[in-house]
């Protein structure tokens, strides 16, 4: 089962704005990780932030945790045509029998228009 | 260095058939997952190893599911008698071996495809 969810479904900007997509989640994580997928294909790493830590910065990626609402945002800024791609959240409960198990949420397709 | 491998990237097959997928983990990870992606759907776990032994098997959706990693490096998920359902894209990831806490890299998946 998911236990994340991104939130817009669909979020259509054009090229130098900022995008921000949410990841609501249900039970308690370790840690959460934003993903980027190309074309229905292979996942890429972009951030994992850790359930004590609030905020995290890579490149033009901003991501924050709020573990009291179990919710964490992703900023892209100054957005380019290459940014176009499915982001979903990942949550790692970090714990007993579900050790090591990633839940996916459906994702947020962002499309930037040039 | 080479990030995960997998093959094929696409398999088409026939219904009631047999299949396998193998994945090359980066090497030195002794972590890895597979997880099953459906259109429009995020990942879904199905198995995790860690070494040579399946430390959690409970998201393979039934017997016809089975995987093996006998060496502790590639593993080979395995489908018997394929239903059209199985259709999906099958994703597989590795880590440095303290799941939970290292980044999971994946692969570029293979697309089943159950005719």
């Amino acid at each position: 089962s998911q236990q994340g969810e991104e939130d817009p479904q669909a979020l259509s900007i054009q090229e130098g704005e900022n995008a921000t997509m949410n990841c609501s989640y249900k039970t308690s994580i370790n840690n959460l990780q934003w993903y980027r997928q190309n074309s229905g294909r292979g996942l890429v790493h972009l951030i994992l932030i850790r359930s004590n830590e609030r905020e995290k910065h890579s490149g033009r990626l901003r991501v924050t945790l709020d573990t009291s609402k179990k919710s964490s945002s992703l900023l892209i800024t100054a957005s380019r045509a290459a940014d176009t791609a499915s982001y979903f959240c990942a949550t790692d409960k970090g714990r007993g029998s579900t050790l090591g198990r990633l839940y996916f949420g459906r994702g947020t397709q962002l499309t930037v228009w040039p | 260095g080479a990030g995960v491998s997998q093959t094929p990237s696409n398999k088409v097959t026939e219904k009631g058939k047999y299949v396998e997928l193998r994945c090359d983990p980066i090497s030195g990870h002794t972590a890895l997952y597979w997880y099953r992606q459906s259109l429009g759907q995020g990942p879904e776990f199905l198995i995790y190893f860690q070494g040579t032994g399946a430390a959690d098997d409970s998201g393979l959706p039934n017997d016809r599911f089975f995987a093996v990693r006998p060496e502790g490096s590639v593993s080979t998920l395995k489908i018997q008698r394929t239903e059209r359902g199985d259709s999906a894209v099958y994703l597989c990831a590795s880590s440095l071996g303290l799941a939970g806490v290292e980044t999971q890299y994946f692969g570029p998946g293979t697309r089943l495809l159950v005719l």
